[in-house]
């Protein structure tokens, strides 16, 4: 089975320019999430996707980020102008909630390490 | 938002058990205990969940105390490649459509030669 696909894995911008992110989640998977992830931290979620709805992006700087999931499967993540405090790893992951699935695993990809100089 | 409380980090020669606390003294009775490793330049990993009783996978094999205010996650012989960052992570199913996962700063764990 195909994992989390992202893309690019790493990028350089310098502050100010903007940048996007793709995921591909695992097919058939309803749910998508993006994490945001600074050196020596945990992830913490950005924004949170059932199929093409958003459910959570309260966490989400909505004058600089933005996100988009294109016909409930890939999505991209855009941060329009990127500032100094934006260097982190976004992860992206998804998974397959159904009623009675008390596991609800989260499937993460490997992440794109993002530097703004 | 349940809190989890790790150390740090821990040490751990290849081959040993290793034994990974948490605390979670306001766990409620619907939480279940979840845990995931982060290894090196990689995304985080589902390793193990449990709501009362002792669970075991082919990865590890997690404790939970009688009042779960706490949890141990065992590896029963650990290799170079369990070196990783381990989170412990309360969830309640009841939330899953708009719950998230909540990740601390997890325990580091190294492993020896």
């Amino acid at each position: 089975e195909a994992g989390v696909a992202q893309s690019p894995r790493y990028k350089i911008i310098e502050k100010r320019q903007s940048v996007a992110f793709w995921c591909n989640p695992i097919s058939g998977h309803a749910t998508l999430y993006w994490y945001q992830q600074i050196l020596g931290q945990g992830p913490k979620l950005l924004i949170q996707f059932q199929n093409n709805g958003v459910v959570d992006d309260s966490q989400l700087p909505k004058d600089r980020f933005s996100a988009e999931r294109l016909k409930g499967v890939d999505s991209t993540l855009k941060i329009q102008p990127a500032k100094l405090e934006d260097s982190a790893v976004y992860l992206c992951a998804s998974s397959l909630v159904s009623g009675g699935d008390f596991t609800d695993t989260q499937y993460f990809g490997p992440g794109t390490r993002l530097t703004v100089l | 938002d349940a809190k989890t409380t790790q150390p740090n980090s821990m040490e751990s020669n290849e081959e040993e058990p290793v034994h990974l606390p948490c605390n979670h003294s306001t766990i409620s009775g619907t939480d279940y205990i979840h845990w995931y490793r982060q290894l090196p330049s990689q995304g985080p990993e589902y390793v193990i969940h449990g709501l009362t009783s002792n669970v075991n996978n082919r990865m590890a094999s997690l404790a939970i105390a009688e009042d779960r205010k706490s949890s141990t996650l065992i590896l029963h012989r650990a290799t170079l490649r369990d070196a990783a960052v381990y989170y412990c992570i309360l969830r309640d199913p009841l939330l899953y459509n708009t719950d998230k996962l909540i990740f601390g700063t997890g325990t580091r764990l190294q492993v020896f030669p």
